[in-house]
């Protein structure tokens, strides 16, 4: 089965610092991967998604990620994080073969330091 | 364009009482999910709709929850009767499924905090 790794549960950066967040999959074939991130109250918006191609994705809010094969890993990376990047990310892999779901990862909440 | 849109935005209940979630897709968008979101349990798949017809509910938790799809601009979601252990932030989200098994963005809606007293 399909699984996502979040490792970190929370991490404080300070304002602008540099920040890496790892996400882990396992998956049978080659995955389409997404990172979304919640604002408190708010639902999910999409940062960035990996379907085929360039390895090295950009996304919205100066955010990118990287899909390793190797390392089944797809981390999201920003090199200066402003204070309204505190958050929720959720990194996720699809599909289950059949049907269209989605699995998670449990997310990472991002505090941000002045 | 109009995103995902889910009313109530909250709604607070006493135990045992019928609560009905509404959800309205993206115009065009041909699979409608429902989620749930708990600091426990994290985010949960529910039930998922294509072109109005319930696709995956392995996630539906038990039989007092139930979800339809009448159109393709409309889904609810209903728990009947509803405990304290329902509360929890309820979304709906919607894709353009582009056929077979392939998946693509799932757009969300902005939720519905659900408090069951």
């Amino acid at each position: 089965a399909q699984s996502v790794t979040q490792p970190d549960i929370h991490i404080t950066v300070s304002e602008g610092a540099s920040l890496e967040l790892r996400c882990n999959y396992s998956y049978g074939a080659t995955p389409y991967l997404f990172w979304y991130v919640q604002s408190p109250g708010q639902g999910l918006q999409l940062l960035l998604k990996y379907f085929s191609g360039d390895t090295l994705v950009q996304g919205i809010k100066g955010f990118e990620a990287e899909f390793k094969r190797s390392q089944s890993s797809f981390n999201l990376r920003k090199p200066s994080v402003h204070w309204s990047d505190a958050a929720e990310y959720f990194c996720a892999v699809g599909p289950n073969f059949g049907n269209e779901k989605l699995t998670f990862g449990t997310g990472t909440r991002l505090t941000i330091i002045p | 364009d109009a995103g995902v849109i889910q009313s109530p935005r909250h709604e607070v209940t006493e135990m045992g009482q019928e609560v009905t979630l509404r959800c309205k897709p993206i115009s065009g968008h041909n699979s409608l999910f429902w989620y749930r979101q708990t600091m426990m349990r994290g985010l949960e798949l529910l039930i998922y709709f294509n072109n109005n017809v319930p696709i995956d509910d392995s996630g539906m938790p038990e039989d007092r929850f139930s979800a339809k799809m009448p159109n393709a601009s409309f889904s609810t979601l209903k728990i009947q009767p509803s405990e304290p252990r329902d509360s929890a932030v309820y979304f709906c989200a919607s894709s353009l499924a582009r056929g077979g098994s392939k998946t693509d963005t799932q757009y969300f809606g902005p939720g519905t905090r659900l408090t069951v007293l």
